[in-house]
């Protein structure tokens, strides 16, 4: 079974100050991998998808951008951060459809 | 577009006391259903995946059932440690991949 890592756990960060969240995969190869954001009475958004390394697909327009240098990593980042992006940020696997999600980054920008 | 609705938002039981939680959706040819449950502070937990009406799946207290406009989650005779919000997803193309949509999910509280 895959187990996915990310890091930082927990993230306090001022407006305008850039942002860097890791995402590693273990236990599968080739998988997509997905970028989610959590904010209370909203549910999951899908921010950003990948189905391989450099191929990264956005969801919604915003201050965040993704990239995926390897096959097991996905890197969530911003260069400016906003008081919007505060969230609970969740990295998923997958192949085919099911998914399997990572324990997650809670950002707060202040 | 695809569009997933939970209900209730919140549900609040007894320890014993069965009850479902209930995800509609709109899509147009589906390819799975997906119930996963969340912890405070945690990643969703992956529970189980329909692909057709009529399906079910049971894991300990919890059965998933299928219908072609909604799936339910039924939980019988509850436990605290059942506590938690159950989330369901169904797949979506997106430029030839398949994303997941997901409800807002149930926020389910057993006392004991």
């Amino acid at each position: 079974s895959q187990t996915i890592h990310q890091w930082p756990a927990t993230l306090v960060q001022p407006v305008g100050s850039p942002l860097s969240l890791e995402c590693t995969v273990e236990g599968t190869s080739n998988p997509n991998l997905y970028w989610y954001r959590q904010a209370a009475g909203r549910g999951l958004q899908l921010l950003f998808y990948s189905v391989g390394i450099g191929q990264i697909s956005s969801e919604v327009p915003q201050n965040l951008s993704a990239s995926r240098p390897q096959d097991r990593q996905f890197i969530l980042s911003s260069k400016k951060l906003l008081l919007s992006d505060s969230g609970f940020y969740l990295c998923a696997s997958g192949s085919g459809e099911t998914q399997y999600f990572g324990p997650g980054t809670r950002l707060l920008v202040l | 577009e695809d569009q997933v609705t939970q209900s209730p938002e919140a549900l609040r039981l007894q320890e014993g006391e069965s009850s479902s939680l209930n995800c509609s959706y709109t899509v147009s040819g589906l390819r799975g259903l997906f119930w996963y449950r969340q912890d405070p502070g945690k990643g969703p937990e992956f529970l189980f995946t329909l692909y057709s009406a009529g399906e079910e799946k049971e894991k300990e207290r919890l059965k998933a059932t299928l219908t072609k406009k909604e799936s339910f989650l039924h939980i019988t005779a509850p436990k605290p440690e059942d506590s938690a919000t159950y989330l369901c997803a169904v797949p979506e193309m997106n430029s030839g991949y398949s994303t997941l949509t997901f409800g807002k999910g149930t926020m389910l509280l057993v006392s004991p």
